[in-house]
C-alpha cells in the first residue's frame, strides 16, 4: 500500500459525458502528478501540481482540467468523453524534503467509455 | 532529460540473477538514473536510483558505468513476483529546474520463468 488513495476503482461512462477522478496523497506529501495509460500509449505524463499550483504539464488535452485543494487532494476532470480516453488514470505524490525521484502511485482509476 | 533505450522484453529463470540493461548515452552530468517496476496494471514502484556510484538496497542493485553512459539492474535472485515492465528513466533532480515529474518509456518486460 502507497499511502494514495484513487477512487474511484473503476468508471464506465459514455461518450460526451464527463468525469472526476480524485487522489489523496500520501499524508504530507504535497506533489501531486497524474498519469495515463493506454494500450497503445503507455505511461503518459499529464500534469503536475505542488501545494495548489501547477508546476508542470505535460500531454494532456485541453478537455482535461486538474485542480490540487487547500487539503492536498486532487481532481482530475475528463469531459466530452472520446473513446480513446479509455485509460488507466494514475495519481502519484512525492516526499517534501530532499528529492530522492520517488514517486508512490496509487492504484489507478480504470475508465472505460463506451 | 535524456532518452533511454531498453530492450522490449527478456526472461529469467527462477531464482537467478535478472541483469535489465538499459543505455542513455546523452546523459547530462546531473542526471540521475532511476529505476520503476509496473507490475500488472498496479501503480509503478520505485525500485533505485544513482547518480555515478553503484547503489544497493533491499530490492536491488544499480551499476552505472564510469562514463554513464549505460547502466545495469540486478534482481539478485528472482521469483516469479518480479514479473513486471521494468522502466528506466533519467531525470534531473528538483531543484534544477525540474518539477519532479518522470517521463516513463516503453520499458521491459521481465518475465521469471520457474
Amino acid at each position: 500500500d502507497s499511502g494514495v488513495t484513487q477512487t474511484p476503482k473503476h468508471l464506465i461512462t459514455a461518450t460526451g459525458q464527463r468525469v472526476t477522478l480524485r487522489c489523496s496523497p500520501r499524508s504530507g506529501d504535497l506533489s501531486v502528478y497524474w498519469y495515463q495509460q493506454s494500450l497503445d500509449q503507455g505511461l503518459q505524463f499529464l500534469i503536475h501540481y505542488y501545494n495548489g499550483e501547477e508546476r508542470a504539464k505535460g500531454n494532456i488535452l485541453e478537455r482535461f482540467s486538474a485542480q490540487q485543494f487547500p487539503d492536498l487532494h486532487s481532481e482530475l476532470n475528463l469531459s466530452s468523453l472520446e473513446l480513446g480516453d479509455s485509460a488507466l488514470y494514475f495519481c502519484a505524490s512525492s516526499a517534501r524534503g530532499p528529492d530522492t525521484g520517488e514517486l508512490f502511485f496509487g492504484e489507478g482509476s480504470r475508465l472505460t467509455v463506451l | 532529460d535524456a532518452k533511454t533505450t531498453q530492450p522490449p522484453s527478456m526472461d529469467c529463470a527462477e531464482g537467478r540473477a535478472a541483469n535489465l540493461p538499459c543505455n542513455h548515452s546523452t546523459i547530462s552530468g546531473n542526471e540521475y538514473v532511476y529505476w520503476y517496476r509496473q507490475i500488472h496494471s498496479q501503480g509503478p514502484q520505485y525500485i533505485i536510483h544513482g547518480l555515478k556510484n553503484n547503489e544497493t538496497n533491499e530490492m536491488a542493485s544499480l551499476i552505472i558505468t564510469e562514463d554513464r553512459k549505460s547502466s545495469t539492474l540486478i534482481l539478485p535472485h528472482a521469483t516469479l513476483r518480479d514479473t513486471a515492465v521494468y522502466y528506466c528513466i533519467v531525470r534531473v533532480g528538483v531543484g534544477s529546474g525540474n518539477t519532479g515529474k518522470l517521463i516513463f518509456g516503453q520499458g521491459t518486460t521481465l518475465q521469471v520463468k520457474p
